[in-house]
C-alpha cells in the first residue's frame, strides 16, 4: 500500500499569501495518478487536481498542481478568504490500494 | 448536472447491520466506477470499497472485508453498501463518489455505531 505523507499538518497565513503543500508518497505514483481535494467545514471533499497538474472542472486558475515519481505539490497562488479549508492528496494509481493523505489545514492567521 | 444523494445512515448497535444507497443522476451511471469513502468525526478521508461499472470487479479495505458488501443496480442508477457486524469504529460520515479520482461526492450519510 503506498503511504501518502502531507506537510505541513496546518499552516497559518493571510489572504493575498502565496502557499504550497506537499505531498510524498512512499513509492512511486504510477502514471502520476495523484490528486488533490478541497474540504470545508460539514462539506463533502471537492476534486481540484487530477493526473498531478490537471485542474478539474471549475476550479479557479490559482490553484495548480505539479510533481511526478513520489513528491507532489500543490500551489495556490494568492490565497482568498474561501481558501482556508483542509485539503487532501489521494493516489489512484496503485489499484485495489487507492489512499489519501492525512490532510493539511490551511488556516486564516 | 451530476448528483449523488445518499441515504440509509443512522444510530445502530455494535453487531448491528445498515444499508446504505446512493441515488445517481445526471451522467451515465453505467459507465463509471463508484466508491464509499468515509470519514470518521474529527480524522480524515478512509476508501472503504469500490466497484467497477458493471459490478464483476469490487474491493474492500482491510477493515471491512468480510463485514461489508458494495453492489449497484445500473438499471436503478443506485449504489448500494451492505454494513454488518458493525463496531464502534465503523462511526462515520459514508460518502458515495464516482470513479477513481472521485468527483462529485455525495453529501455523505451520518452513520453511528453505539449501545
Amino acid at each position: 500500500e503506498i503511504v501518502l505523507t502531507q506537510s505541513p499538518g496546518t499552516l497559518s497565513l493571510s489572504p493575498g499569501e502565496r502557499v504550497t503543500l506537499s505531498c510524498r508518497a512512499s513509492e512511486t505514483v504510477s502514471s502520476n495518478y495523484l490528486a488533490w481535494y478541497q474540504q470545508k467545514p460539514g462539506q463533502a471533499p471537492r476534486l481540484l487536481i487530477y493526473g498531478a497538474s490537471s485542474r478539474a472542472t471549475g476550479i479557479p486558475d490559482r490553484f495548480s498542481g505539479s510533481g511526478s515519481g513520489t513528491d507532489f505539490t500543490l500551489t495556490i497562488s494568492r490565497l482568498e478568504p474561501e481558501d482556508f479549508a483542509v485539503y487532501y492528496c489521494q493516489q489512484y494509481g496503485s489499484s485495489p490500494l487507492y489512499t489519501f493523505g492525512q490532510g493539511t489545514k490551511l488556516e486564516i492567521k | 448536472q451530476v448528483q449523488l444523494v445518499e441515504s440509509g445512515g443512522g444510530l445502530v448497535k455494535p453487531g448491528g447491520s445498515l444499508r446504505l444507497s446512493c441515488a445517481a443522476s445526471g451522467f451515465t451511471f453505467s459507465d463509471y466506477y463508484m466508491s464509499w469513502i468515509r470519514q470518521a468525526p474529527g480524522k480524515g478521508l478512509a476508501w472503504v470499497s469500490y466497484i467497477s461499472s458493471g459490478g464483476n470487479i469490487v474491493y474492500y479495505a482491510d477493515s471491512v472485508k468480510g463485514r461489508f458488501t458494495i453492489s449497484r443496480d445500473n438499471t436503478k442508477n443506485s449504489l448500494y453498501l451492505q454494513m454488518n457486524s458493525l463496531r464502534a469504529e465503523d462511526t462515520a460520515v459514508y460518502y458515495c463518489a464516482r470513479g477513481p479520482s472521485p468527483d462529485p461526492w455525495g453529501q455523505g450519510t451520518l452513520v453511528t455505531v453505539s449501545s
